[in-house]
């Protein structure tokens, strides 16, 4: 069983769309949470953690469940500049150990 | 700061032969990881150190793949003799606890090396 587990889409959605990404994790001793965004043959980037509260920034806002290990990523008045591959992440081993997702694709079309 | 350094960015080699992939870190950071991104397996953590010692090397292939960080500004790994299903791009990143007020569980990457083996 994977890590971590995401739909690899691809989501295609018009300009100014709401969408939301979900992945489940199958450790439930992990420790850290992320979202990271891979543009087309470029490296990862960090695009923000994930607390157990939630958190927002800006359009983007993360949420955590623990009890139901999932992640969700909601991105609002989607730009076309958002379109990416949207990397799940989770850490254990003291938070250094990263597993990923396999990524969801997300195509935003004018 | 440049960023966490790679090189060579493309390699292309033939069945058999030793592969060397470079790394720097970002200037400071104890952490360095290096990673291999497939379409088939996503992106796997092959090995990561912590101030220049191997901590957890449980996700390196096999006997082929062996990893160094002689100091803490310099990481390779190599591949001998590589065989065509280790095309894949490799990406090493690195990150840092020490820094006072920052976000240290954020790891930067590379650009990658993009290694493909005939």
């Amino acid at each position: 069983r994977k890590e971590v587990e995401q739909d690899p889409g691809p989501f295609n959605v018009p300009e100014g769309a709401t969408v939301a990404f979900n992945c489940t994790y199958s450790n439930s001793a992990s420790q850290s949470f992320f979202w990271y965004r891979q543009d087309c043959r470029k490296e990862p980037k960090l695009l923000m953690s994930v607390y157990s509260s939630g958190n927002e920034d800006g359009r983007f806002t993360a949420q955590l469940n623990r009890a139901s290990q999932y992640i969700s990523l909601l991105i609002r008045d989607s730009k076309l500049s958002d379109s990416a591959t949207y990397l799940c992440v989770v850490g254990q081993d003291n938070f250094n150990k990263f597993y990923f997702g396999s990524g969801t694709k997300l195509n935003v079309k004018p | 700061d440049a960023g966490v350094i790679q090189s060579p960015r493309h390699e292309v080699t033939e069945m058999g032969q030793e592969v060397t992939l470079r790394c720097k870190p970002i200037s400071g950071h104890d952490y360095l990881f290096w990673y291999r991104q497939t379409m088939m397996r996503g992106l796997e953590l092959l090995i990561y150190f912590n101030n220049n010692v191997p901590i957890d090397d449980s996700g390196m292939p096999e006997d082929r793949f062996s990893a160094k960080m002689p100091n803490a500004s310099f990481s390779t790994l190599k591949i001998q003799p590589s065989e065509p299903r280790d095309s894949a791009v490799y990406f090493c990143a690195s990150s840092s606890r020490r820094l006072a007020g920052y976000r240290g569980d954020e790891q930067f990457f590379g650009p990658g090396t993009r290694l493909t083996v005939l």
